[in-house]
């Protein structure tokens, strides 16, 4: 089993609607949490981390279930700019130390 | 607002050519890593180092070396490079705390022909 699963997608959804991706961990004591985004040919870049209470960045709204052991990220409004690929990353604690482990991705696509 | 430099950014090599790939970030974190990402794989850690004097082999090592120069630079160094080296090759750093974002270089992409 992968340490972080993600449906790879393609998420085809129109303008305007809401779309839900989850993510899967495989490591109970995973410290952390993040969604980072991904545009074709470039690098990864943090969308928002994860907190146990959930949270919200304009559109976008994150939560974490430790009990299932998955995060979810939801986007509401979906405009065409948010055609992309988001990366699941968890920091699991191991040995004590600590390292990022990256989902392969979920792509979604917006169209007009 | 440079953040994480690598370069070079595009490079082709013959089978069994050597290379290094340098990396530098100005955002004075402690640790650093080098990435890999092909199609379907995800991103998988080939080298980290956790702070300055210190390398920890990642996920897929074999083939590559790494140099921690300062706390500045982490170079990545392909001996003998093999077609299944093609791909794209991520420097990234952090702070070495749980919770810290991850910052990534824009990226070198690596043909081995």
């Amino acid at each position: 089993r992968k340490e972080v699963e993600q449906d790879p997608g393609p998420f085809n959804v129109p303008e305007g609607a809401t779309v839900a991706f989850n993510c899967t961990y495989s490591n109970s004591a995973s410290q952390s949490f993040f969604w980072y985004r991904q545009d074709c040919r470039k690098e990864p870049k943090l969308l928002m981390s994860v907190y146990s209470s959930g949270n919200e960045d304009g559109r976008f709204t994150a939560q974490l279930n430790r009990a299932s052991q998955y995060i979810s990220l939801l986007i509401r409004d979906s405009k065409l700019s948010d055609s992309a690929t988001y990366l699941c990353v968890v920091n699991p604690r191991t040995s004590g130390t600590y390292k990022y482990i990256f989902g392969t991705g979920t792509r979604l696509k917006v169209l007009a | 607002n440079a953040g994480v430099t690598q370069t070079p950014k595009f490079q082709v090599l013959k089978t069994g050519q050597s290379m290094t790939l340098q990396c530098a970030q100005d955002m004075n974190h402690n640790s650093m890593y080098w990435y890999r990402q092909d199609p379907g794989m995800g991103l998988r850690l080939i080298y980290y180092s956790a702070s300055e004097g210190t390398t920890d082999k990642g996920e897929v090592p074999n083939g590559y070396n790494v140099s921690r120069l300062n706390k500045r630079e982490f170079s990545l160094r392909l001996e003998s490079a093999a077609p299944s080296q093609t791909s794209v090759y991520f420097c990234a750093s952090s702070v070495w705390e749980p919770g810290n974002t991850i910052y990534f270089g824009e990226g070198s992409w690596l043909t081995v022909v």
